[in-house]
């Protein structure tokens, strides 16, 4: 099946700071992407829409000049995580769409101190 | 619009006995249906996915489902658990016909499986 690298797979920063988050599809290209966010035991929840070449859609109640989304090439979107606050903290996980599905990737843990 | 329900949140077995995952939907037109399993700080791995052709779906490492329009439902069985397929797994809708490729979640299923 396709592959989705999300990179880092887990990262820890202060209070205040920016995170970025890549996800990448490796063998095939991705116009549509979505990030998505997981709180613990919990489900997952969508946060944006990523659009080659176009703003993100974001969901209502995502703040989007708190989560950065860029989606500059077809197989590359990033989402920034600016002024992280601990409850920014989270289980962040991206998907790409190919022809015959969604693939994930293997999700970012970041904890904000 | 479109949902789905996980009638259980958590389901425990014993190694070798069959698994069922319940899962219901709604939607207002014909739904593609997948479930993903996820393992512990682990992405997601997609086990099968109904997109209006058999209604039996065989998936992935044994497991299928089962597209009851009737009963709105797409369950997850498999004949015998693993102790590997200790995990958690969500029902999911894809919102296909919105074009927007957008997925669904349930609230997910935590699969036990006992020695």
């Amino acid at each position: 099946g396709a592959v989705v690298s999300q990179h880092p797979s887990w990262v820890i920063c202060k209070s205040g700071t920016s995170v970025k988050i890549e996800c990448r599809s490796l063998d095939f290209q991705a116009t549509t992407m979505f990030w998505y966010r997981q709180f613990p035991k919990q489900s997952l929840m969508l946060m944006a829409t990523s659009n080659e070449g176009s703003k993100a859609t974001y969901e209502q109640g995502v703040e989007k000049d708190k989560f950065l989304i860029n989606h500059a090439s077809l197989t590359l979107s990033t989402l920034t995580v600016t002024s992280a606050h601990p409850e920014d903290s989270s289980f962040y996980i991206c998907s790409a769409r190919a022809s015959v599905g969604a693939f994930f990737g293997q999700g970012t843990r970041l904890t904000v101190v | 619009a479109q949902s789905v329900t996980q009638l259980d949140s958590h389901v425990s077995v014993s190694e070798g006995t069959p698994v069922l995952l319940r899962c219901n939907y709604s939607s207002s037109y014909s739904p593609s249906l997948f479930w993903y399993v996820q393992h512990p700080n682990k992405g997601l791995q997609l086990l099968l996915k109904y997109t209006s052709a058999a209604t039996l779906v065989k998936g992935i490492n044994g497991f299928e489902a089962e597209f009851k329009k009737s009963e709105t439902s797409f369950h997850l069985t498999k004949p015998s658990a693993h102790m590997s397929d200790a995990a958690e797994y969500f029902c999911v809708v894809s919102d296909l016909a919105g074009n927007t490729g957008k997925l669904i979640f349930g609230q997910g299923t935590t699969l036990q499986v006992k020695p």
